[in-house]
């Protein structure tokens, strides 16, 4: 199985500052054939889904803010809040998609500092 | 617009059994892998199983299986969760997921309680 790390598991930034989370996987989630991480990014929000922020490690979800990225091939990965708002609060989980079982990081929690 | 709903959550006991559903529409259905995904409280998403687009091809975390069985009806547009010999690290809120191959929709989802 491929074990995804999260870190930080909390992160406390400042309103229109910036926040960076990192993912790591055990093993390459990287197809050769056609080039892309099978890597993507949720928001969580208390008593919801999670929602897919960012797919094929960097191509944002239609409908998601630009102040959302997501960076990184092989085996790390980070998304970056370019500038944090009121609504970024949540936990946000990296998950790969390469071969099962998928799975998930434990998730980074971010607040208002 | 693309909607996936789940029932069939409930309090069951250990060793007991129970089937969610999960209804698609606004989707070709038939088109994609789903995907069962869990959360139990307070903890991150587990990805539990999923299904390619005719049933013939379906994997399951280690933890269910022998115990859980993943199904689908192209022509009721719908996703099933058989779950047999229930335990109480069962005990989460299930998902149903559309599998694109990343999990662009989810459901709202249907929260299960295995307790004596």
């Amino acid at each position: 199985d491929i074990v995804m790390t999260q870190s930080p598991e909390f992160l406390a930034v400042s309103l229109g500052e910036r926040a960076t989370i990192n993912c790591k996987s055990s093993q390459r989630v990287l197809y050769s054939s056609n080039n892309k991480n099978y890597l993507a990014w949720y928001q969580q929000k208390p008593g919801q889904p999670p929602k897919l922020l960012i797919y094929w490690a960097s191509t944002r979800e239609s409908g998601v803010p630009d102040r959302f990225s997501g960076s990184g091939s092989g085996t790390d990965f980070t998304l970056t809040i370019s500038s944090l708002q009121a609504e970024d609060v949540a936990v946000y989980y990296c998950q790969q998609y390469y071969s099962s079982p998928l799975t998930f990081g434990g998730g980074t929690k971010v607040e208002i500092k | 617009e693309v909607q996936l709903v789940e029932s069939g959550g409930g309090l069951v006991q250990p060793g007991g059994s129970l089937t969610l559903s999960c209804a698609a529409s606004g989707v070709t259905f038939s088109s994609y892998w789903m995907t069962w995904v869990r959360q139990a409280p307070g903890k991150g998403p587990e990805w539990v199983a999923n299904i390619n687009q005719d049933g013939s091809e379906k994997n399951y975390v280690d933890s269910v299986k022998g115990r859980f069985t993943i199904s689908r009806d192209n022509v009721k547009n719908s996703l099933y969760l058989q779950m047999n010999s229930l335990r109480a690290e069962d005990t989460a809120v299930y998902y149903c997921a559309r599998a694109s191959p990343r999990l662009d929709y989810w459901g709202q989802g249907t929260l299960v309680t295995v307790s004596s």
